[in-house]
C-alpha cells in the first residue's frame, strides 16, 4: 500500500511570495490533516478534513493560509503572502482507525 | 490544558542501555496516547500507543507506562540500538476526535 505523498519536498521563497503544497493521501482514508512543524518542535495541527469538509481549522491563520480538499482525495495548502515565521516543515497525514500516517513533509524556507 | 509536556529535550544513551522519555498532560478528556518516531527528512511514524484502561503496553523493546492518576506516561526503550537514534514525540488525543496534540520532542542518540 502506497503511503502519503507530498510535493514539493523543498521550497525556498522570498517573504510576501505565495506558495502551495500538495498532498495525495492513502487511498480510502477519509480524514486528512495538515500540520506545521517548526524546527525543534512537535507538529502543530493546522486543519482537519473529513472527506472534502473541514472539521477543524481553528489553528489555521486564515488571513494568509488556505486549504482545500478536492473531491475528498488530494489536498492543497496555500500560504499567501508568506512571512519569515512560516519557515517550517508542512506535514500531511491521514487517519485509519486510531493511527495517523504521515507523509515526508515539505520543508519551506522563507527568506 | 491542551498541552502535552515532554522531557528530556535530548538524551544520550549507550548501546544496550535503557532510554526513558516522559510526558505529562492536564486534559482528562485525552483518551489515546501514542508515541511517534521521526527520522531526519521523514514524517513521524507510529511506534506504540496506549489507552488509559491499561497501565502498561509492551511491543518488542518498546514499553509505554501509563499513570492515570498522575496524568503521566512514559516510553521505555530497552536494549537501545544505534538505529533507534531519532526524535521521539509523545502525543495525546481527546476522545474520538482523531486529533493529536504533540509534545515538544526528544532527540535520542544511542552511542555504539
Amino acid at each position: 500500500e502506497a503511503g502519503v505523498a507530498q510535493s514539493p519536498r523543498y521550497k525556498i521563497i522570498e517573504k510576501r511570495q505565495s506558495v502551495a503544497f500538495w498532498c495525495n493521501p492513502i487511498s480510502g482514508h477519509a480524514t486528512l490533516y495538515w500540520y506545521q512543524q517548526i524546527l525543534g518542535q512537535g507538529p502543530k495541527l493546522l486543519i482537519q478534513f473529513q472527506n472534502n469538509g473541514v472539521v477543524d481549522d481553528s489553528q489555521l491563520p486564515k488571513d494568509r493560509f488556505s486549504a482545500e480538499r478536492l473531491k475528498g482525495v488530494d489536498s492543497t495548502l496555500k500560504i499567501q503572502p508568506a512571512k519569515l515565521e512560516d519557515s517550517a516543515v508542512y506535514l500531511c497525514a491521514t487517519l485509519m482507525g486510531d493511527t495517523q500516517y504521515f507523509g515526508p513533509g515539505t520543508r519551506l524556507t522563507v527568506l | 490544558q491542551q498541552q502535552v509536556k515532554q522531557s528530556p529535550q535530548s538524551l544520550i544513551v549507550q548501546k544496550g542501555g535503557i532510554s526513558i522519555i516522559n510526558c505529562a498532560y492536564e486534559n482528562t478528556a485525552f483518551d489515546y496516547f501514542p508515541w511517534y518516531q521521526q527520522f531526519p527528512g521523514k514524517g513521524p511514524a507510529l511506534l506504540i500507543a496506549i489507552r488509559p484502561d491499561v497501565s502498561e503496553k509492551k511491543e518488542g523493546r518498546f514499553t509505554i507506562s501509563f499513570n492515570k492518576s498522575a496524568k503521566q506516561f512514559s516510553l521505555h526503550i530497552m536494549d537501545s540500538q544505534p538505529g533507534d537514534s531519532a526524535t521521539y514525540f509523545c502525543a495525546a488525543s481527546p476522545g474520538n476526535t482523531g486529533k493529536l496534540i504533540f509534545g515538544q520532542g526528544t532527540t535520542l542518540q544511542v552511542k555504539p
